[in-house]
């Protein structure tokens, strides 16, 4: 079964640059959600998409965007990088009202700020 | 507060013992219950999920409401077995609600 896929899978930037990170969620899922997962720390919710609108927020700075795309893709925007930005981004999918709203996962993004 | 505890960061057992990954979670409503592994820091997968009761390669975990407790347990651990392992918690009624997660617990299974 098609899983979720993210890329790139490994993205080194350095201080200041910017990064795009795409997520194309499992076909027919209207839902997607970021999470940072920095060494050694559980996930972090950053957002979440259904059906395009911004539905739930957490710790998202304010140099991070994100949108949902008519294709159900997201892409989170990240400008003026930091350091502290290094860390595992995965994205996960799911199908609401579907009676299994399980987020499933990707294989993450690595970023690498230099 | 929605919060997930594991309380236990290492659990280091011997291949063929009962292992018990302990999660206790406080939410004010209904929350839906899972643990994710994830191995070598890979993506995370789905172990189980409380609404579906059902045993994944031999885990089983129960929701107890009154002790706000979502245990993962397996009879005999196996070296395949060694991973992280993370509780997780999501409300339910909204489209597109956040997981919490705990802070996870290293599952280590030797010989």
């Amino acid at each position: 079964a098609a899983g979720v896929i993210q890329s790139p899978r490994h993205l080194i930037k350095e201080k200041r640059e910017t990064a795009t990170l795409k997520c194309y969620p499992i076909p027919r899922h209207d839902t997607v959600y970021w999470y940072q997962q920095g060494p050694g720390q559980d996930p972090q919710f950053l957002i979440s998409f259904y059906e395009k609108m911004q539905s739930d927020k957490g710790s998202i700075p304010d140099r991070f965007s994100a949108q949902q795309f008519s294709d159900y893709h997201s892409e989170l925007n990240m400008s003026s990088l930091e350091l502290g930005d290094s860390a595992l981004y995965f994205c996960a999918s799911s199908l609401v009202g579907s009676g299994d709203e399980t987020q499933y996962f990707g294989p993450g993004t690595r970023l690498l700020v230099l | 507060a929605q919060r997930v505890t594991q309380p236990e960061k290492l659990l280091s057992v011997f291949k063929g013992a009962p292992v018990e990954l302990k999660c206790n979670y406080s939410y004010s409503g209904s929350p839906e219950l899972f643990w994710y592994v994830q191995y070598s820091r890979q993506r995370l997968q789905l172990l189980l999920r409380h609404i579906s009761r059902e045993s994944i390669k031999g885990f089983t975990a129960d929701l107890n409401k009154g002790e706000t407790s979502f245990h993962l347990k397996k009879p005999f651990a196996q070296e395949e077995d060694s991973a992280m392992y993370y509780c997780a918690l999501s409300g339910t009624g909204q489209a597109g609600t956040a997981l919490i997660f705990g802070k996870g617990t290293t599952l280590s299974v030797s010989s």
